[in-house]
């Protein structure tokens, strides 16, 4: 059972937006403003989106943007692409023995 | 530019050791934080241990006491020394390059090395 809960999977048509959620607790998500995001196409390595819950990397599309409300954090993605097709994964700094958490990871399926 | 070559891993007995290894270029180790993050067949990402520019270590409870983390500044080649084996520690393990604790991300990710524990 992973420290952060993601929904298994979402989807949308080319175009729309989505959005995934990242619910944690005031020891992770809650408590500090250190959510990242990241994209993972099969066989590859992650790939940083998002960090410190709305930033964006030098070279990711604006159309990935990040927020937090309270112990949730989210990612929405908008006007997709058949590339965005991938598994996400939330993370946050905690205040637990183990200092980093991830999600369990959703997965994107553009219709 | 950035690049992290892990390299290391292999299939190894229950109780068995091993040692990983993670060759950086383009950048320092010594001068940034460090991490290895792991992922199990099929399933999610999982944090295994940081070394801080300043020498400190931390690990995730899972792999407390078992493994542990080192670099080789004049190599500029971040380690990951594994003993006591358990099947549950099979997964690819990644090298990131990234601050934990304070702004928490990593940035520069390795392509992985495939660890499996199995008779």
């Amino acid at each position: 059972q992973s420290a952060l809960t993601q929904p298994a999977s979402v989807s949308g048509s080319p175009g729309q937006s989505i959005t995934i959620s990242c619910t944690g607790t005031s020891n992770d998500v809650g408590g500090y403003n250190y959510v990242s995001w990241y994209q993972q196409h099969p066989g590859n390595a992650p790939k940083l989106m998002i960090y410190d819950v709305s930033n964006r990397p030098s070279g990711i599309s604006h159309r990935f943007s990040g927020a937090k409300s309270g112990n949730t954090a989210s990612l929405t993605i908008s006007g997709l692409q058949a590339e965005d097709e991938a598994d996400y994964y939330c993370s946050s700094y905690t205040s637990g023995s183990s200092l980093v958490v991830f999600g369990g990871g959703t997965k994107l399926t553009v219709l | 530019e950035v690049q992290l070559v892990e390299s290391g891993g292999g299939l190894i007995q229950p109780g068995g050791s091993l040692r990983l290894s993670c060759a950086a270029s383009g950048f320092t180790v010594s001068s940034n934080y460090m991490s290895w993050v792991r992922q199990a067949p099929g399933k999610g990402l999982e944090w295994v241990s940081v070394i801080y520019s300043s020498g400190a270590t931390y690990y995730a409870d899972s792999v407390k006491g078992r493994f542990a983390i080192s670099r080789d500044n004049s190599k500029n080649t971040l380690y990951l020394q594994m003993n006591s084996l358990r099947a549950e520690d099979t997964a690819v393990y990644y090298c990131a390059r990234g601050r934990v604790g304070g702004t928490t991300h990593f940035d520069y990710w390795g392509q992985g090395t495939l660890v499996t524990v199995s008779s």
